[in-house]
């Protein structure tokens, strides 16, 4: 069955730091996608990246970065420079071709920047 | 375009009622998940409709059901609530096309409280 792990629980910073978000999953499918979603305290999950298992091209947007490694099947994300509104509860997912639209969600990082 | 909408935002119930929340989809999507979070468990997978058809459904009691209309919307519905059906219930709905590739949006959600 399909698992995602983030084992990091939370992560205190201070602004302008580099931050990195640990992401690990398991699936026995061949074709799967992986997604990033950022939960401020409002409680909306804002959908931030998807990428499918063909595709291990990293990935830069702004400030945000994602690693995609096969090899360790692992999808981590970084905040370069983070600043305070990056604070909330990040969540990796995963969606396998089998299971039409249903996400597997790991455990969420709590991100705290501080001033 | 509207995003997802869910109502209502907030709801307290007793153990023992029942209770109907709503979503309405971001327009032209046919498909709509519905998601548990509770700080014990996560974010659980409960059903997907697409097409008014259930087309999935996660590892929960009968208790919980839902239903599609004609227009996307969906309802789900929690009967005989227990002291632990408390948590933030999220719609999230996407185009429904091919199996597991699309991106999920997601409501603001609703904050079921049960005494």
């Amino acid at each position: 069955a399909q698992k995602v792990t983030q084992a990091q629980t939370e992560i205190s910073v201070v602004e302008k730091e580099d931050v990195t978000l640990d992401c690990v999953y398991e699936t026995r499918d061949t074709t799967y996608y992986l997604f990033w979603y950022k939960q401020p305290p409002s409680g909306e999950l804002v959908f931030l990246i998807r990428r499918n298992s063909f595709d291990e091209q990293n990935e830069i947007s702004g400030r945000y970065s994602w690693n995609f490694q096969k090899s360790t099947s692992s999808f981590n994300f970084t905040i370069t420079a983070s600043q305070v509104v990056d604070s909330a509860v990040y969540f990796c997912a995963l969606s396998e071709v089998s299971g039409y639209s249903t996400l597997t969600f790991g455990k969420g990082t709590m991100l705290l920047v501080s001033p | 375009k509207a995003g997802v909408t869910q109502t209502p935002r907030y709801l307290i119930k007793t153990r023992g009622q029942q209770v109907t929340l709503s979503c309405s989809p971001i327009s032209g999507h046919r498909s709509v998940s519905w998601y548990q979070q509770t700080p014990g468990q996560g974010l659980q997978f409960l059903f997907e409709y697409f097409s008014e058809t259930q087309r999935n459904k996660g590892n929960f009691p009968g208790r919980f059901s839902g239903r599609q209309f004609s227009n996307s919307r969906s309802e789900m519905n929690v009967s005989t609530l227990e002291l632990g059906d408390s948590a933030l219930y999220l719609c999230a709905s996407s185009l429904g096309g091919l199996a597991g590739q699309e991106t999920q949006y997601f409501g603001p959600g609703t904050r079921l409280l049960v005494l």
